[in-house]
């Protein structure tokens, strides 16, 4: 069964640049069918999609976050991994990794990790 | 780029039948496929419906979606409504390769 894991530091500075790694186990990141994603949900708000990447590097970007986002990929640890810069308090949010289908499902999901950017 | 419209929230009986809304601004709804996610509190989406109409395995027959060109919008219905089923609930969709989701309706059996 796929899982699923983000890890990264809960708190980042204003300013700094927000580092989050996805880990996927139970099948290949290389796998020809899937996109991975990153999403994100602002506390007590709805979903936002960040962006996607195919394990060739490949990568689609959200375009109001795209000059801030870097999305990218290490098949040899199958896993993959979100940089976001210049964060403010409205980056405070649960990042959450997942899969994407052709169909743009995204399915399955990590469990979420809250960052807080706050000094 | 599009927007998914849904209703903020809305609440139903136990057993009664519930339908959630989520209108496109622009562009056809049926172009792209739309799924729908289920958020319990404290939780991680899950898919309830996939590519329209599809249902996950695991999930119950009372979850239905369909979609409504007319309207421009899709539907999540959901029937003989459980206590369980309380829940906040996300329409999906992409235009091109950007994701776009709803701004999500919470469901309140009571």
């Amino acid at each position: 069964q796929l899982q699923l894991q983000e890890s990264g530091p809960g708190l980042v500075k204003p300013s700094e640049t927000l580092s989050l790694t996805c880990t996927v186990s139970g099948g290949s990141i290389s796998s020809s069918n899937y996109y991975w994603a990153w999403i994100r949900q602002p506390p007590g708000k709805g979903l936002e999609w960040i962006g996607n990447i195919y394990y060739s590097g490949i990568t689609y970007y959200n375009t109001s976050l795209k000059s801030r986002v870097t999305i990218s990929v290490d098949t040899s640890k199958n896993q993959f991994s979100l940089k976001l810069s210049s964060v403010t308090a409205a980056d405070t949010a649960v990042y959450y990794c997942a899969r994407r289908g052709y169909s743009y499902r995204f399915d399955p999901w990590g469990q979420g990790t809250l960052v807080t950017v706050s000094s | 780029n599009f927007m998914l419209t849904q209703p903020h929230s809305v609440s139903e009986s136990p057993g009664k039948t519930v339908t959630i809304s989520c209108t496109r601004s622009s562009g056809s709804i049926a172009s792209n496929y739309v799924q729908w996610y289920q958020q319990r509190p404290g939780s991680s989406p899950t898919t309830v419906i996939y590519e329209d109409n599809r249902r996950p395995s695991g999930v119950p027959d009372r979850f239905s979606g369909s979609i409504d060109s007319s309207s421009n919008s899709a539907s999540l219905t959901i029937s003989g409504l459980k206590t369980e089923d309380e829940a906040d609930y996300y329409c999906q969709s992409y235009d091109s390769n950007d994701g776009v989701f709803g701004g999500g309706t919470k469901l309140t059996v009571l």
